[in-house]
């Protein structure tokens, strides 16, 4: 059973470049959260894809986005980016059921620094 | 609006002995728990999740100890080991949110030899 990847591992960008960063879910799963872990902080919830969709949004601006792809991978681009930005990126997968709240298991992480 | 709340910035504790972690929240929506723990360049490990329909789980050494009226979960970790040397945080969710999970700060648990 494959675990869950992100790509890259750390990445450096200038303030008003974009970014993006990949996820490939866990085997078996098909919904993918995005979180951003900021130094001292614990992850705080940017959204959540379930068959390609937007499945639930936290407290971040239009400037993040995502996509979710038919084998359940996943984009989280950043659009603008701030020094604010620098922050660790997670991913999390999970196997979505109806009625149910699911177990998330994360990626590694994708370490964002912006100067 | 910290919704979860780990009071604890850190624990330290000897090898052996009981680490007793502890969680607040404010939502009382809230009805799933988990807890993770973290190494330093590795994202969340799951450990054990609790539902609101229960006050227990057990899982080996890990056991997770849910409050509803006080709004408090705690996991216990018995014995303890220096591998359980890391940051753990508890995390909650509604049913009613989309699976959208809300993280404490953490705390980092030493375990020492």
């Amino acid at each position: 059973e494959t675990g869950v990847t992100q790509s890259p591992t750390h990445l450096i960008k200038t303030r008003g470049q974009q970014v993006t960063l990949r996820c490939s879910s866990q085997s078996g799963h098909n919904t993918v959260s995005w979180y951003q872990q900021a130094l001292g902080q614990g992850p705080q919830f940017i959204f959540q894809y379930y068959r390609e969709e937007e499945n639930g949004r936290g407290n971040f601006p239009p400037r993040f986005s995502g996509l979710q792809f038919p084998n359940y991978s996943s984009e989280l681009n950043v659009n603008a980016l701030e020094l604010d930005d620098s922050a660790l990126y997670l991913c999390a997968s999970s196997y979505h059921r109806a009625g149910s709240t699911d177990t998330q298991y994360f990626g590694p992480g994708t370490r964002l620094t912006v100067l | 609006d910290q919704q979860v709340k780990q009071n604890s910035p850190s624990l330290s504790v000897q090898e052996g002995r009981i680490s007793i972690l502890n969680c607040d929240y404010t939502n009382s929506m809230f009805d799933y728990f988990l807890w993770y723990k973290k190494y330093p360049a590795e994202g969340p490990t799951f450990l054990i999740s609790i539902s609101s329909i229960k006050d227990k789980n057990e899982d080996g050494r890990f056991t997770v100890f849910l409050n509803k009226s006080a709004k408090h979960l705690s996991l216990h970790i018995v014995p303890s080991q220096p591998g359980d040397s890391a940051v753990y945080f508890c995390a909650a969710s509604a049913s009613n949110t989309g699976n959208q999970f809300y993280f404490g700060t953490g705390t980092s648990l030493t375990v020492i030899p």
